[in-house]
């Protein structure tokens, strides 16, 4: 029973480079989303999706670009990596009936660090 | 604003002792609740949910939390303490604005340390 899988688990970027972070669950969860976890701040939201094909800013999308071509995959894009970016990443995705008051499943986050 | 605060940074407690865990909410309608822990290196885990009826619930691990309308609080707490409970948790309430998208506001989370 995977739930949600992050890759890659760690990277080290260089300023001005790119690259996807992958996210896939296996519950058929309508709802996925971004996090960042910076040090002392909580979780600040980037993007989410209720929905294959449909996709939304959360809190702090600059810099970012996300997709949901499928209910299972969730890749968020980095375009020009900034050291700002440096973070914790989670994806998250939670079950859909019932009004959004379903818990949210996580992975186990991709480390990053832009130099 | 919707918001969520805990207002301390780290709870220290000794094993066997109870612990408490704090956690105050503002948002318009009613509060749908969650408590998460997190431990090092890993995702947030679900431990808890308040949505309706009882205001003490109970969850994952032997933790529960009560909530508390007219404090607009929802506490976490535990009876005995163990070591392995040491990690970091976030409380969270569903964001009423836009509900029917399950997104979530967190507070800046706690950490929790018990010592033998």
């Amino acid at each position: 029973n995977a739930g949600v899988t992050q890759t890659p688990k760690f990277r080290i970027l260089k300023i001005g480079q790119s690259m996807t972070l992958q996210c896939t669950q296996d519950m058929n969860h309508n709802y996925m989303y971004w996090y960042r976890q910076d040090p002392g701040m909580g979780l600040k939201l980037i993007y989410y999706s209720v929905g294959a094909g449909i996709t939304d800013k959360g809190e702090v999308p600059n810099g970012y670009n996300v997709s949901r071509s499928t209910t299972e995959d969730f890749p968020l894009r980095l375009e020009l990596a900034a050291p700002s970016q440096t973070s914790v990443y989670f994806c998250a995705s939670s079950y859909s009936r019932q009004g959004g008051n379903q818990p949210q499943h996580f992975g186990d986050g991709t480390r990053l660090s832009i130099l | 604003a919707q918001s969520v605060a805990q207002p301390e940074d780290q709870v220290n407690v000794a094993e066997g002792n109870p612990l408490t865990v704090k956690c105050t909410y503002s948002v318009s309608g009613n509060p749908y609740l969650f408590w998460y822990v997190q431990y090092p290196n890993r995702g947030l885990q679900f431990l808890l949910k308040y949505i309706t009826g009882d205001n003490l619930v109970k969850g994952s691990y032997g933790f529960e939390a009560e909530f508390n309308k007219s404090q607009t609080s929802f506490h976490l707490k535990k009876p005995s303490a163990l070591v392995s409970d040491s990690a970091l948790y976030f409380c969270a309430v569903r964001d009423s604005i836009t509900s029917n998208t399950g997104k979530l506001i967190f507070g800046q989370g706690t950490t929790l340390q018990v010592k033998p």
